[in-house]
């Protein structure tokens, strides 16, 4: 069975101070992991796609990385706009993608 | 380009009455998704669309939940009757294929009072 663990639950940094949000994952024949944000009231908004082990990808401060069990979101030095709900997602041989339940990120200015 | 459009955005209605939502995808996104999402928790799939093919149906409460994706463009998921717990984000998101990224709508907030 499909399984999505993202940790932290919640994490509050300071502006500039960087840090790494966990996705530990177990799917049959793994086709994609996905990162997402989703700010309050909002649906998820594409990040990531990272299809095999040691695949790396950017966008701004964000990077995201992936081994065979988990993939790490890399923010550096974040702004407080970058506070939101992250969302990591697994498509497995089932074609479905399945959901952990996020980290929800503060950065205090 | 446009996005996942849903509509309505909120809707409040009371136990036992029905309830419908509507999803109008990116144009040429073939599979189309329906999630249901609790406050703090993650999507949940409820069924997932391949053209006007429902391929992945198992999650879906098929007592009371009904969906249809006539033409295989729109799609419209209904809830007939509504119970308390169903309260919750309906999402619909679509994707080229069943390989790609899939694209979220910002989602219809039902309240079941």
């Amino acid at each position: 069975e499909d399984q999505v663990t993202q940790s932290p639950e919640a994490l509050r940094l300071q502006e500039g101070e960087s840090s790494s949000l966990n996705c530990s994952y177990t799917v049959s024949g793994l086709r994609g992991l996905f990162w997402y944000r989703q700010d309050p009231g909002k649906g998820p908004e594409f990040l990531f796609t990272l299809y095999s082990a040691g695949e790396e990808k950017e966008k701004e401060r964000l990077k995201a990385t992936l081994t065979k069990k988990e993939s790490f979101l890399h923010i550096t030095a974040p702004k407080p706009e970058d506070s939101a709900t992250y969302l990591c997602a697994v498509r497995g041989g089932a074609n479905n993608l399945f959901f952990g339940t996020g980290t929800r990120l503060t950065v205090i200015p | 380009e446009a996005g996942v459009v849903q509509s309505p955005r909120y809707k409040i209605i009371e136990k036992k009455q029905p309830v419908a939502f509507w999803c109008n995808p990116i144009s040429g996104h073939n599979t189309l998704y329906w999630y249901l999402q609790n406050l703090g928790q993650g999507p949940e799939l409820l069924i997932r669309y391949e053209n006007e093919e429902a391929v992945d149906d198992s999650q879906l409460p098929k007592d009371r939940f009904s969906a249809e994706r006539l033409k295989g463009v729109d799609s419209t998921l209904k809830i007939q009757p509504a119970e308390l717990g169903d309260s919750a984000v309906y999402l619909c998101a679509s994707s080229f294929n069943p390989n790609t990224e899939a694209f979220f709508g910002q989602g219809t907030r039902l309240t079941v009072v």
